[in-house]
């Protein structure tokens, strides 16, 4: 079936600028989850949803990023007033039920901030 | 909240050679994770281990999990250059249940001919 899709690709931004990143998890699975990827800090976890509801705001990186989750679906992380640093791989994830099952990967959102 | 710290963070070696990757994590987990990423892409699960003397194996890797020693190994033998990519160890952040991932910082290997 259908893997976890993640839209843009890539996004080319200026500083200052509002984006919005998408996820389609796999179908059925109720946990999703984002992190993401730069040089400097590597792997990083910001955000998971159980359902539609995020328990734990804390692992993002400001109060410029908020996300949401909708129909116990689709993902959208916003990041307002795009800074340099702010410039990563995006990535999304998601579980089967959230209980600590493995976590399938989409592609990722390459964000490039100018 | 959970550390984690891979060793070595890079690692050039022959095929044929048989190597481990080790794994160590600051905290009790009931979970490990690794995971492989081939450059531009993203990542793809190898094994979840989920218990105190857990192994897995496909192919040529063999994962092993070690709760007490807060140890997690990835054996490769007889390596071959497809498995050149950067593998990556991550634990529950919190300990466990539906947590989002703490990674390491990755190992980057490169077989060569």
């Amino acid at each position: 079936g259908a893997g976890v899709s993640q839209s843009p690709s890539n996004k080319v931004t200026e500083k200052g600028k509002d984006v919005e990143l998408r996820c389609d998890p796999i179908s059925g699975h109720t946990a999703l989850y984002w992190y993401r990827q730069s040089l400097g800090q590597g792997l990083e976890f910001l955000i998971y949803f159980q359902g539609n509801s995020a328990p734990d705001k804390s692992g993002l990186p400001s109060d410029r990023f908020s996300a949401e989750r909708t129909g116990g679906s689709v993902s959208t992380l916003t990041i307002q007033r795009t800074q340099q640093e702010d410039s990563a791989v995006y990535l999304c994830a998601s579980t089967l039920s959230g209980g600590g099952g493995e976590q399938y990967f989409g592609p990722g959102t390459r964000l490039t901030v100018t | 909240e959970l550390k984690v710290e891979q060793n070595p963070l890079f690692l050039s070696m022959q095929e044929g050679k048989n190597y481990t990757i080790y794994c160590n994590y600051s905290t009790t987990s009931d979970r490990l994770y690794w995971y492989r990423q081939d450059p531009g892409k993203s990542l793809e699960s190898l094994f979840v281990l989920l218990s105190n003397g857990a192994v897995k194996q496909e192919g040529r890797l063999m994962a092993s999990l070690d709760t007490k020693a807060r140890l997690s190994t990835l054996h490769i033998t007889a390596a071959v250059h497809d498995l050149s990519a950067t593998y990556f160890c991550a634990g529950p952040t919190f300990g466990g249940g539906a947590d989002g991932l703490t990674f390491g910082k990755g190992t980057h290997l490169i077989i060569q001919p």
